[in-house]
Formats: C-alpha cells, sequence, structure tokens
C-alpha cells in the first residue's frame, strides 16, 4: 500500500492565483482531513470528510473549499490566495467514528505565496 | 472543547541524558490520547495510543503513561535518531465526529 499520497511537495504560488493540492489514500479509509502547520503552531485542522460526498469545516477553513466525490480523493482548493496561506500542509486518513481512530499522515505539501 | 498543552516547547538533550515530555489535556470523554514523531519535512508518525489512565506502553527508548489530566513520554538513555517533534493529540465524542485536537508538539534535539 501507498498509503496517503500528496502532490505536488513544492509550490509558489503568486497573489490572487488559484490551485488544487491532490490528496489520495488507498487503505478505504472513511475519514480524510486537511491540516496547515505553521513553525511553532502544530496541526491545525482546515477541512474533514467522514465519508464521500461528505465535508465538514475545522478550525481554519476561510480561503480554502474542499470535495470528497470518491473514497480515496479528498483535493483542498486554494482560491486567491493569500500570503497568509503560506504554510505546510497535510492531508490524513484513518478509519474514522467512535473508534479510537489513528491518523495516518501523508508527507505533505509546501506552499509558498509571493 | 478539547485543550492539549505540550511542554515544553523545546527540549534538548545529551545522549544517553533521559526525560519526559508532557501532555496536559482536557476533554469530556476520553476516547484515546495518541502520540506521533514528526521528522523534519515529514508528516506525523504514529507511535503510541493509550485509552485508560494507569496505562503504559513502551517502544524500544521510548515509554507513554497517561493519568486523568495528563501524559507523560519518557525518553530513556535517547540517541541523536531520537531528534524530531513530538505531538501529542486527544479523541473525544465532542460533536458527535470524534476528530483528533493536537497541541503544538515538542522539539526535541539529542546532541551525541
Amino acid at each position: 500500500n501507498a498509503g496517503v499520497t500528496q502532490t505536488p511537495k513544492f509550490h509558489i504560488l503568486k497573489i490572487g492565483q488559484s490551485m488544487t493540492l491532490q490528496c489520495t489514500q488507498d487503505m478505504n479509509h472513511n475519514y480524510m482531513y486537511w491540516y496547515r502547520q505553521d513553525p511553532g503552531m502544530g496541526l491545525k485542522l482546515i477541512y474533514y470528510s467522514v465519508g464521500a460526498g461528505i465535508t465538514d469545516k475545522g478550525e481554519v477553513p476561510n480561503g480554502y473549499n474542499v470535495s470528497r466525490s470518491t473514497t480515496e480523493d479528498f483535493p483542498l482548493r486554494l482560491e486567491l490566495a493569500a500570503p497568509s496561506q503560506t504554510s505546510v500542509y497535510f492531508c490524513a486518513s484513518s478509519y474514522g467514528g467512535a473508534s479510537t481512530d489513528t491518523q495516518y499522515f501523508g508527507p505533505g505539501t509546501r506552499l509558498t505565496v509571493l | 472543547e478539547d485543550q492539549v498543552t505540550q511542554s515544553p516547547e523545546a527540549l534538548r538533550l545529551q545522549e544517553g541524558e533521559s526525560s519526559s515530555l508532557n501532555c496536559s489535556y482536557t476533554v469530556s470523554g476520553l476516547r484515546g490520547l495518541f502520540w506521533y514523531r514528526q521528522d523534519p519535512g515529514k508528516g506525523p508518525e504514529f507511535l503510541f495510543t493509550l485509552y485508560s489512565a494507569g496505562e503504559e506502553k513502551e517502544k524500544e527508548r521510548l515509554k507513554a503513561t497517561l493519568t486523568k489530566k495528563e501524559s507523560f513520554l519518557h525518553i530513556t538513555a535517547p540517541k541523536p535518531e531520537d531528534s524530531a517533534t513530538y505531538l501529542c493529540a486527544v479523541q473525544s465524542p465532542g460533536g458527535g465526529s470524534y476528530i483528533p485536537t493536537f497541541g503544538r508538539g515538542t522539539s526535541l534535539i539529542v546532541h551525541p
């Protein structure tokens, strides 16, 4: 199993541009998550999904959108990029629900907005 | 709202110098407490899950313990390869979603 894969690994975006960060998991997990990580600030949840067609906001959703059309894929869309969105983005997945739930993380996308 | 506080923010140790990292939490009904290790430039990697007060788990030089208010990650005779950021997260039924809440992490550097 490849686990959780993310593309691209690095990207530089100009202010006002848009882009999509890709995330795919091959573990048949129900739950998927997007986090951003800034230096010294830990992981902040942007959006999560409990299954195909179901998404919900996390702690810092402004400026982002998500969709979940399949179990495997959970893309994160940045519209009108701003310098404040410079960060490292991690996608994660888990079985989810009431059972104690280990998360599996992708390798991250390092995004710079200039 | 679940809260997780990790201390210290950063810790420097000499090789072989044992120490502990702390994770204090406030939740309404703990389902599980997780420890993750994160190497620079990589995603977090799962270490342990603890379910109830009094529980302990070990892996090589690491031992995680849990009380009703906090968890400790004890590192015995650390080596330079133990250098990483260690993240703590808690899971509870808050809002019905069971989404884990993370602390900010402890950055550990072990000098040879």
